[in-house]
Order: C-alpha cells, then sequence, then structure tokens
C-alpha cells in the first residue's frame, strides 16, 4: 500500500539559511499534518492543512510556515535556521472523515550547523 | 488541554517475556488512543487504536491494548517479545473532531537475549 513520502530524508544546513520539506499524503488523503520531534522527545504538532486550508496550528514558530497545494501535497518553508531547529520532521496524512486516524512518513531528518 | 503520560522511560525485557507500557491520559471528552512503534532513525508505525467499543483492542505484531476509563489508562501489552520489538513506543491522544496527535513521551523497550 503507498504510504507518505517526504523528501528529503536528510539535510544539512547552516545557520540563518532556510529549508524546505516536502510531504505526499497517500492517495485520497486531503489532510496533511506536521510534526516535530527533537533529540529525544516526543513529536510535536506544527499546523495541519485540509483541502489547502489551515485547519490547526500548534507551536509552530513565526519563522517557519506551510501550505498544501491543490494536489495534496505540502511544504514546511523554515527561514533563519537555528542550531534548536536540527530534528527530525513528520508528515501525517489522513482524510477528514477519519482525521483522528494519521498516518506517518518516514520523516525528514535536518541537521543545522 | 489533553495531555498523555507514559511513566516508563526505559523498560529492559528479556527475549520471550511478557511486556507491559503504561500510558494515562487526561481529556475532557471520549479520546481516540493509539499506540505509535519507532524503531531508531525511523518513522511512526501504527500498532493499534481505539475509539469506541470492546475496551480490549489487538493491533499488529502480536500487541493489545485495554482502555480503562475509570483509571484513564490505555496500557499495550504483549505475551512474548521478541528482540525486534526493540524500539521506542508512543501513546497518543487525537480528539474526536480530528487534527493533532498529543504524543507521550515515549518509553524505550530494550529486549535481552
Amino acid at each position: 500500500a503507498a504510504g507518505v513520502i517526504q523528501s528529503p530524508r536528510h539535510l544539512i544546513k547552516e545557520k540563518r539559511e532556510t529549508a524546505t520539506l516536502k510531504c505526499y499524503p497517500i492517495p485520497r488523503h486531503d489532510t496533511v499534518y506536521w510534526y516535530q520531534q527533537g533529540p529525544g522527545q516526543d513529536p510535536q504538532f506544527l499546523i495541519s492543512f485540509y483541502e489547502k486550508m489551515q485547519s490547526d496550528k500548534g507551536s509552530i514558530p513565526d519563522r517557519f510556515s506551510a501550505q498544501q497545494f491543490s494536489d495534496y501535497h505540502s511544504e514546511l518553508n523554515m527561514s533563519s535556521l537555528e542550531l534548536g531547529d536540527s530534528a527530525l520532521y513528520f508528515c501525517a496524512s489522513s482524510t477528514r472523515d477519519r482525521s483522528y486516524e494519521q498516518y506517518f512518513g518516514p520523516g525528514t531528518r535536518l541537521t543545522v550547523t | 488541554a489533553q495531555s498523555v503520560t507514559q511513566p516508563d522511560i526505559h523498560i529492559t525485557v528479556s527475549e520471550g517475556a511478557s511486556l507491559e507500557l503504561r500510558c494515562n491520559y487526561s481529556y475532557g471528552a471520549t479520546p481516540y488512543l493509539f499506540w505509535y512503534v519507532q524503531s531508531p532513525g525511523q518513522g511512526l508505525q501504527l500498532l493499534l487504536k481505539y475509539f469506541s467499543g470492546d475496551t480490549l483492542v489487538q493491533g499488529i505484531k502480536g500487541f493489545e491494548a485495554e482502555f480503562k476509563r475509570s483509571q484513564s489508562s490505555f496500557n499495550l501489552r504483549k505475551p512474548s517479545v521478541h528482540w525486534s520489538d526493540a524500539a521506542e513506543y508512543f501513546c497518543a491522544v487525537g480528539q474526536a473532531a480530528g487534527n493533532k496527535l498529543t504524543f507521550g513521551g515515549g518509553t524505550r523497550v530494550l529486549v535481552k537475549p
């Protein structure tokens, strides 16, 4: 079965640079969620989208922005990167009517040096 | 606000022995409860979920969990652990209306030969 695809899988950036993470949901899933998992931490919800509209917002820094496109894929844009942004970033997807059942991608490991 | 507590940070168990991971949640309404497993450097795999009905739910890889409303608990069990079960396990709670999952801090399981 098709799963959530995230790219890139690994990314190394320097402080103050920008990064763009991409997420391709499972086919027919219309809702996308982004989570951040710091080293040794549990995943923390950042933001979610349904039908290209932001549906919920968590602890996402103002330096980060995200959007969902007409094909339902989503991008997380991160600017002015800080060392503390180094983390594993997960994307999850679901259908709207079963939005409590989220399927996670493999994650993008971002390292900021 | 919803919250999840996993009291055990680490658990070491011998291969073939039984395993129980504790999870307590705080949520005002009927919770949607999940257990995810994460192998090192990998994504989150859904083991099982509880929405309603039978309070004992079966999942993949021989895991089961029991929802106890009176104790606000959703403990995960496996009768006989395999070396491949060594991983980190996260309990999570979601809202009936969907959107974000709130994760517990995770329990790292080590399996002794």
